[in-house]
C-alpha cells in the first residue's frame, strides 16, 4: 500500500518568510510524528498527534513552530519567520496505535529539505 | 531522560563480509523498544529491525541480527554478507513503552555512516 508522503520534497525560502510542510500518513494510522534532522545529525523529535488527544508539543524548539492535523489524517507543520538555523530535513512518520500499551513501528516519509537563505 | 549513543561515526566493510554497528543507551525504564533504521542517500528512513526489551531472544531479519544485552544497555546490529545496497546511515533508536496508547516518540542516536566496498 501507499507509504507516508510529504510535500514539497525541497523548499528554499528567504529568512523571515513563513513555510508550510505537509505530511500525508499511511491510511488508517492514528499516530503521526514530526522530526527534524539537521545536517549531519540524528533526528530530533518535534511533535506528535494521536487520534483526538491533545498533541505532544514538547519537542517544538520555539513558538515560531506549530503543527495541526486536520480530520485525523493530513498534518501541516508551519514555521513562521524562518531563520537560517531552521534549515534541515523535516521528516514525518506515522504508526498504528494498537492500544493497551502496545507499540507499533513508525514508518517514515521521504522528508522535506528546507533551506533558509 | 533517555539517551542513545552510537560511538562509530563511520564504518566500512568489503562486500560479502560481516560488520557490527554499536549502540548503547541509557534509561531507567524497564519496558521499551529498540530499533535500527537505515537512511540511504534518498533520505527515506527504512526500518531494519526492532527488539522488544521484554524478549530475551535477539531479533533477526534475514542478513540483519542484533545482540541485545539489557543489563549492559547495549544493542548492536550485525550485518552479514554485506551488499553494496547496504551503504547508508544507520540510526539506533529507543522508544519508551506507552502507558495509555501504542505510541511514543523515538529517541535517536547520531548515526553511523556505513560504506560497503566492492
Amino acid at each position: 500500500g501507499a507509504g507516508v508522503s510529504q510535500s514539497p520534497s525541497n523548499k528554499v525560502t528567504e529568512k523571515g518568510k513563513d513555510v508550510e510542510l505537509r505530511c500525508d500518513p499511511i491510511s488508517g494510522h492514528t499516530a503521526l510524528y514530526w522530526y527534524r534532522q539537521s545536517l549531519g545529525q540524528g533526528l530530533e523529535f518535534l511533535i506528535y498527534f494521536q487520534g483526538n488527544s491533545a498533541p505532544d508539543k514538547s519537542g517544538l524548539p520555539s513558538d515560531r513552530f506549530s503543527a495541526e492535523r486536520t480530520g485525523g489524517s493530513v498534518s501541516t507543520l508551519t514555521i513562521q519567520r524562518t531563520q537560517q538555523e531552521d534549515s534541515a530535513v523535516y521528516l514525518c512518520a506515522s504508526s498504528l496505535d494498537r492500544g493497551r500499551g502496545l507499540q507499533d513501528t513508525q514508518y517514515f516519509g521521504p522528508g522535506t529539505r528546507l533551506t533558509v537563505l | 531522560a533517555q539517551t542513545v549513543t552510537q560511538s562509530q561515526p563511520e564504518m566500512s566493510v568489503q562486500e560479502a563480509e560481516t560488520v557490527t554497528l554499536s549502540c548503547t543507551y541509557d534509561t531507567s525504564e524497564n519496558n521499551y523498544y529498540l530499533f535500527w533504521y537505515k537512511q540511504p542517500p534518498s533520505r527515506q528512513m527504512i526500518l531494519v529491525i526492532r527488539q522488544e526489551a521484554y524478549k530475551q531472544q535477539n531479533a533477526t531479519e534475514n542478513r540483519f541480527s542484533v545482540n541485545f544485552q539489557k543489563a549492559a544497555k547495549s544493542f548492536s546490529l550485525k550485518i552479514s554478507d554485506s551488499q553494496l545496497g547496504d551503504t547508508a546511515m544507520y540510526f539506533c533508536a529507543f522508544m519508551k513503552h506507552g502507558i495509555d496508547g501504542g505510541y511514543n516518540k523515538l529517541i535517536f542516536g547520531a548515526g553511523t555512516r556505513l560504506a560497503v566496498h566492492p
